[in-house]
């Protein structure tokens, strides 16, 4: 199995100020990666899929970058909506395996 | 686009449960439709696949739930469905059905509890 190394576990950061998670993949897996995003008691929302294309409707400071074994998400002007769990998925190979997240506190 | 799980419920251990995912708003056919799970207060874990009619509805699984758990679907209803054997204390989780080969869709969820 693929396995997604994200980090950090979490951090902390200043409204208005920038973040960057990065999920590492334990063989190279491509450009097939998604991010999510995830508050208490709701269900994860798609963010960004082929690791840097930005789903319909995802406000651009949002971005993904990344190929092969190494990706990264970054979140600019960071309001209190976007404090959350931020999850990795790789679908290139099965099982599809997620990243442990990344909990964005302020 | 609209996913809604329903079917969670309280279960024994070696129990069995039927998740159904109503959906709308989409062509049900076109499309990949997958389960993931989410035990309480931990990360998500991909259950299963369902590929879409041009791939004949073939399934895929998590090992741990291979040999006990069986996604179907029904087309006249626009349904996906996960049936759920054997069920463990482990199995404890909330269910999402999810569209889409990059999961661009979720529903809401719905509570599996396995206890005795």
């Amino acid at each position: 199995d693929i396995q997604m190394t994200q980090s950090p576990s979490s951090l902390s950061a200043p409204v208005g100020g920038r973040v960057t998670i990065t999920c590492r993949a334990s063989q190279d897996i491509s450009s097939y990666l998604a991010w999510f995003q995830q508050k208490p008691g709701k269900a994860p929302k798609s963010l960004i899929y082929a690791a840097s294309t930005l789903q319909t409707g995802v406000p651009s400071k949002f971005s993904g970058s990344g190929s092969g074994t190494a990706f990264s998400l970054t979140i600019n002007s960071l309001q209190p909506e976007d404090f959350a769990t931020y999850f990795c998925l790789q679908y290139s190979f099965y099982p599809l395996t997620f990243g442990q997240g990344t909990k964005v506190e302020i | 686009v609209r996913l809604e799980e329903s079917g969670g419920d309280l279960v024994q251990p070696r129990g069995s449960l039927r998740l159904s995912c109503a959906t709308s708003g989409f062509i049900f056919s076109d499309h990949y439709m997958d389960w993931v799970r989410q035990a309480p207060g931990k990360g998500l874990e991909w259950v299963g696949r369902s590929r879409n009619k041009p791939n004949n509805y073939t399934t895929q699984y998590a090992a741990s739930v291979r040999g006990r758990f069986v996604i179907s679907r029904d087309e006249s209803r626009n349904s996906l469905y996960l049936l759920m054997s054997s069920l463990r204390t482990e199995d404890t989780a909330v269910y999402f059905c999810t569209r889409g080969r990059q999961f661009g869709d979720w529903g809401q969820g719905a509570l599996v509890t396995v206890s005795s």
